[in-house]
């Protein structure tokens, strides 16, 4: 267990739509990252928040945005869903803002299936 | 452009064997590199972490070294056990960047 936590494990909605995914960091932990992996695009890494506050972003689509709470914890928001849209969604979780210099801890991920 | 390449193709090995994984890099002036390791369905999990300033790094049955001339990093795993069986992601960063790029993992099928 890597102590990162998120919500739901598995969601399955209708192209068009928007979803919300959630992510707990690590207790301590003030930088989150989101990652989308599917099968043919591998783990790609969509944004980065430290503290509150966006640091680094990544192929994250227009459609797409996140948000970083006052508690840590992390909400990415994903809108007018596209059948390419269906991966799975990886929270991480470090403790310093230059991610690269320490380890992440993945949460379990959200199965996103879009219909 | 910037590329992370992982031998695509299932390496099989048998019990008690050294694994050694290849992770290549094009492009890149890395400052640190990561491995990971990856169960199906699951989130990646952290193994080791080399600076560019080191050439091997040891954990247990795990080594991995970091050859900033060849723009290479392998790792190895010895003894290996049908519980390594897993995918293993290289990632990396670039100096002066803060995301971690992920090459595509190569998976390691250990035969009992």
């Amino acid at each position: 267990d890597s102590g990162v936590t998120q919500t739901p494990k598995h969601l399955i909605t209708a192209t068009g739509q928007r979803v919300t995914l959630r992510c707990s960091p690590r207790s301590g932990d003030l930088s989150v990252y989101w990652y989308q992996q599917s099968l043919d695009q591998g783990l790609q890494f969509l944004i980065q928040y430290y503290n509150g506050e966006e640091r680094a972003k990544g192929n994250i689509l227009e459609r797409f945005s996140a948000q970083q709470f006052p508690d840590l914890h992390s909400e990415l928001n994903l809108s007018s869903l596209e059948l390419g849209d269906s991966a799975l969604y990886f929270c991480a979780s470090s403790v310093e803002a230059e991610g690269s210099a320490y380890e992440q801890y993945f949460g379990p991920g959200t199965r996103l299936t879009v219909t | 452009s910037q590329k992370i390449e992982q031998n695509s193709e299932a390496l099989n090995i048998q019990e008690g064997k050294t694994a050694t994984l290849t992770c290549n890099y094009t492009n890149y002036s890395p400052a640190y590199l990561q491995w990971y390791r990856q169960d199906p369905g699951r989130g990646p999990v952290f193994l080791l972490l080399i600076r560019e300033n080191e050439k091997e790094k040891r954990k247990e049955r795990l080594k991995v070294t970091f050859d900033t001339t060849l723009k290479q990093s392998l790792f190895h795993i010895t003894a290996s056990q049908p519980a390594d069986s897993a995918t293993y992601l290289c990632a990396l960063i670039g100096t002066g960047r803060r995301a971690l790029t992920f090459g595509s993992g190569t998976r390691l099928q250990v035969q009992p």
